[in-house]
């Protein structure tokens, strides 16, 4: 079974441009968790999508956006790119139901995001 | 919302057990887990326990969980070089995990 697939691995932008980054789950997964890592926070919660409903987001402000599809493919926006943005993205994902809030989530490799 | 603490840095040396700490300040959750990140990798989910158990063992890793002093412990046996990466152990909040800062571990011949 494939893992989770994110796209592009790799991506240099500049301060006020926008960047939209694609995450595949697991066959047959329906939630998609999208987390930020750096140096300084560690990893933070940005948001988590169950049939295509965003469920819970985290602490970031409204720069940051996601959607996710029907087929469970997810993808999230940042706008007007800041260098505080340079992070690796993490996307995970479970199976996911309507009422458990706690299965495993399995990770992809990230799309690491640097801001010049 | 809720702490999870670890400490940052752990040196064992090759072939020894390690343990990695971890405490936490709520305790509703289900399951608590533990993930590996490699360099330039993603999180990989090592294993995990369910919060009526008090141990759960899985080949060379040992997870022992203390609800009542919320405090989970990762054990590795027989350590090895390619057990070098940060260890995270990871919370739930909801639908999302709530992570330590990572434990660092060195693992030298």
């Amino acid at each position: 079974k494939a893992g989770v697939t994110q796209t592009p691995r790799y991506l240099i932008k500049t301060r006020g441009q926008q960047v939209t980054l694609s995450c595949s789950p697991i066959s047959g997964h329906r939630s998609v968790s999208w987390y930020q890592q750096t140096p300084g926070q560690g990893l933070q919660f940005l948001f988590e999508y169950f049939s295509e409903t965003q469920r819970n987001k985290g602490n970031f402000p409204g720069r940051f956006s996601g959607r996710q599809f029907s087929n469970s493919r997810s993808e999230m926006n940042v706008s007007t790119l800041e260098l505080g943005d340079s992070a690796l993205y993490l996307c995970a994902s479970s199976p996911g139901t309507v009422t458990d809030t706690n299965q495993p989530q399995h990770f992809g490799d990230g799309t690491r995001l640097s801001i010049l | 919302g809720e702490d999870v603490e670890q400490s940052l840095f752990l040196s064992v040396r090759e072939g020894d057990s390690s343990v990695i700490n971890c405490t936490y300040t709520d305790s509703s959750s289900t399951y608590l887990y533990w993930y590996k990140q490699e360099p330039g990798a993603g999180l990989q989910l090592l294993t995990y326990i369910f919060s009526n158990m008090d141990m759960k063992q899985d080949q060379r890793l040992t997870v022992l969980l203390n609800k009542k002093d919320k405090h989970l412990s990762l054990r590795i046996a027989d350590t090895q070089t390619g057990d070098s990466a940060i260890y995270f152990c990871a919370v739930p909040l909801g639908y999302a995990l709530n992570f330590g800062k990572g434990t660092s571990l060195l693992v030298t011949p």
